[in-house]
């Protein structure tokens, strides 16, 4: 089966800019995650959605990141605008929706603030 | 809340040495519990998991036994090659609630010739 999409794989932008990632998860996964990952650390995950709608977004900073699932298979996770500190690479993932289920990631897009 | 804690890295090893890279969790319940690898410019691949207290997970010469005693689940593999080399994730899904995973910060494995 084809995995999780991701685009674009890098993204290079301005502070106070806007960037928006693109995912496409795996055919009939429900569950998607978006996580930042900042280098040397763990993934952090920013909001959790079932189908279209959310299930986590505890951790995203929700003054500049905003995401979206329409339809519950496509998402996209959106900055404005962009801090230095937002350079990551934003992961997506996919799962199906049961218990104990592993999640399917993504290459990640790595996004560099200048 | 959820955490895991995995032992700091890089771990540099020579090839074919015995590999262990510690990881701790704390969660209320059984949670489930996950090995993540990452090579390098790519996404995150499932290694192996484990669901139950004393279950053990293997795949590719890895294993981990889930200790719910010890709150571990430690990977280990008896012969370290070269391709080996990435970094691991330990990670854990809750019991219940909203089912929300949480990783480690990761383990860097350098394997030389």
């Amino acid at each position: 089966e084809a995995g999780v999409a991701q685009s674009p794989r890098y993204k290079i932008i301005e502070k106070r800019q806007s960037v928006a990632f693109w995912c496409n998860p795996i055919s009939g996964h429900a569950t998607l995650y978006w996580y930042q990952q900042i280098l040397g650390q763990g993934p952090k995950l920013l909001i959790q959605f079932q189908n279209n709608g959310v299930v986590d977004d505890s951790q995203l900073p929700k003054d500049r990141f905003s995401a979206e699932r329409l339809k519950g298979v496509d998402s996209t996770l959106k900055i404005q605008p962009a801090k230095l500190e937002d350079s990551a690479v934003y992961l997506c993932a996919s799962s199906r929706p049961l218990v104990n289920t592993e999640a399917f990631f993504g290459q990640g897009t790595r996004l560099t603030v200048v | 809340g959820n955490s895991v804690t995995q032992m700091e890295g890089p771990v540099t090893l020579s090839e074919e040495a015995f590999l262990t890279i510690n990881c701790t969790y704390t969660a209320t319940g059984y949670p489930s519990l996950f090995w993540y690898v990452q090579y390098p410019g790519e996404g995150l691949q499932l290694l192996l998991k484990a669901t139950k207290a004393d279950d053990k997970g293997s795949n590719k010469g890895f294993e981990a036994t889930y200790r719910k005693e010890t709150t571990s689940f430690h990977l280990e593999k008896g012969s370290v090659q070269v391709s080996d080399s990435a970094v691991y994730f330990c990670a854990l899904i809750p019991s219940g609630g909203s089912y929300i995973p949480t990783f480690g910060r990761g383990t860097s494995l350098i394997v030389h010739p």
